[in-house]
């Protein structure tokens, strides 16, 4: 069964910082990968998909990698401002998944202090 | 203005009472799930739905129930058997089938209290 790990759990930074964010996941047969945004008490934003085939999308200050065959994934965020503070979580979805479910890491919380 | 809607935003449980949840999107998406989330976890999948009339159990459906006899509503009831229902609770959907670049739209979530 596959299952998705985040490190750190918990992340604060001052601002201006640029920061990495860990997923691991112990099935490397995924047919996408994903980082959403959760802000508190809210419910899911999606960032940015990789598809398996792919190794990493850009979206303005954000930049996911993959690297498939050693099952981990990073989310680089550049020159970080308070606005950015979240949790962050990551998702894959199986090859062999029809329903198109995902299986979720437990998120990290990243805290950007002014 | 397309998008998923979940009520009520907060809910309270007596010990014993069935509640539901609503969800409703007008996105057209034939697929729709039910995430449970506990404070400081990741999204666990209750059931999914890939079609009107048809729903499969997702990994911890023990508990709960659902009903999908619209294709842009899909209740989730929380029964008396569910022993540890204090949770935030979040509805999904997205189109099907997939093949290609896709994701899943979440609502904004219910927070469900157990009294």
């Amino acid at each position: 069964k596959q299952e998705v790990t985040q490190i750190p759990a918990a992340l604060s930074v001052p601002e201006g910082e640029n920061l990495v964010l860990n997923c691991s996941f112990t099935d490397s047969a995924i047919y996408n990968l994903q980082w959403f945004r959760q802000d508190p008490g809210k419910g899911l934003t999606s960032l940015l998909l990789i598809q398996s085939s792919q190794r990493e999308q850009t979206s303005g200050r954000l930049n996911a990698s993959l690297d498939k065959s050693s099952g981990r994934s990073t989310l680089y965020i550049a020159a970080s401002q308070p606005g950015d503070s979240a949790t962050y979580l990551c998702a894959v979805r199986q090859q062999s998944n029809a329903g198109n479910m995902l299986t979720f890491g437990g998120g990290t919380r990243l805290m950007v202090k002014p | 203005d397309g998008g998923i809607t979940q009520s009520p935003k907060y809910l309270f449980r007596k010990e014993g009472q069935n509640v539901t949840l609503s969800c409703e999107q007008n996105l057209n998406h034939d697929a729709m799930y039910w995430y449970r989330q506990d404070p400081g976890q990741g999204l666990r999948l209750i059931y999914y739905s890939q079609i009107v009339n048809d729903f499969q159990k997702g990994d911890i459906a023990e508990g709960y129930s659902v009903s999908r006899e619209k294709k842009e509503s899909f209740p989730l009831t929380v029964t008396s058997a569910q022993k540890n229902p204090t949770a935030f609770y979040l509805c999904a959907s997205s189109p099907y089938p997939t093949g290609g670049p896709d994701t899943q739209y979440f609502g904004p979530g219910t927070r469900l209290t157990v009294l």
